[in-house]
């Protein structure tokens, strides 16, 4: 098993859908994150939970709602998107939630919104 | 402005040539990080600099973090195609417990 793991791969949805993206870490660690990755734009960080508790949420829509049921799972629900939410979301997880070592990322859900 | 500013945006290169990619800072770092990202794929981390005059290496991969503690290079001797990919440099500024990350850099190895 990879370290983190990201499905769906690729998701298309319009604009009324719900869909939902889930992450799981086998790592054992204490933090987990969701980045979004646009064309050409640098990663941004969304969400950030350490130790099943939000501590950042970086003025993200609320039609993306984030959900962490444990250290090992995140989801990323997504309700209402905008074509401009086309993007590779990246979840990423490390040892702890002050950010200061390396981070583990999935292989990304590239997301398409009609 | 962007608080890391990579360059080149992309570079193109015939294989067997060295490349430097650089990442600058607007703020003194904490910690910088180098990652690659195969094209649609997660970012697989490379290395992490955090001493000013720091050198690191992973196989034919360097880089170093200047004095100041705000800039830093990837150097690549003899790029081969399987260098190919996208360069990420992230970074944690002192005082901050964020990982914020560049544009990136695209590199093509021409065979």
């Amino acid at each position: 098993e990879t370290g983190v793991t990201q499905t769906p791969r690729h998701l298309v949805m319009g604009m009324t859908n719900k869909k939902s993206l889930k992450c799981e870490q086998h790592l054992g660690h204490n933090a987990m994150y969701w980045y979004k990755q646009s064309a050409k734009k640098p990663l941004e960080l969304m969400f950030v939970y350490n130790f099943k508790e939000q501590t950042e949420n970086n003025s993200v829509p609320s039609r993306f709602s984030p959900e962490c049921p444990n250290s090992s799972h995140l989801f990323l629900h997504l309700h209402t998107l905008q074509p401009e939410d086309s993007a590779l979301y990246l979840c990423a997880s490390s040892q702890d939630g002050e950010n200061t070592g390396e981070l583990f990322f999935g292989e990304g859900s590239r997301l398409r919104v009609l | 402005s962007q608080e890391l500013e990579q360059s080149p945006q992309s570079l193109i290169v015939q294989e067997g040539k060295n490349l430097t990619i650089n990442c600058t800072s607007s703020k003194t770092l904490y910690g910088l990080y180098w990652y690659k990202q195969k094209y649609g794929e997660g970012l697989i981390f490379l290395m992490m600099l955090q001493k000013g005059g720091e050198e690191k290496s992973h196989e034919k991969i360097t880089a170093k973090l200047d004095e100041k503690k705000q800039q830093s290079s990837l150097h690549i001797t003899a790029s081969q195609p399987s260098h190919a990919g996208i360069y990420l440099c992230g970074a944690v500024h002192t005082g901050g417990f964020k990982t914020i990350f560049g544009a990136g850099t695209r590199l093509f190895v021409k065979a």
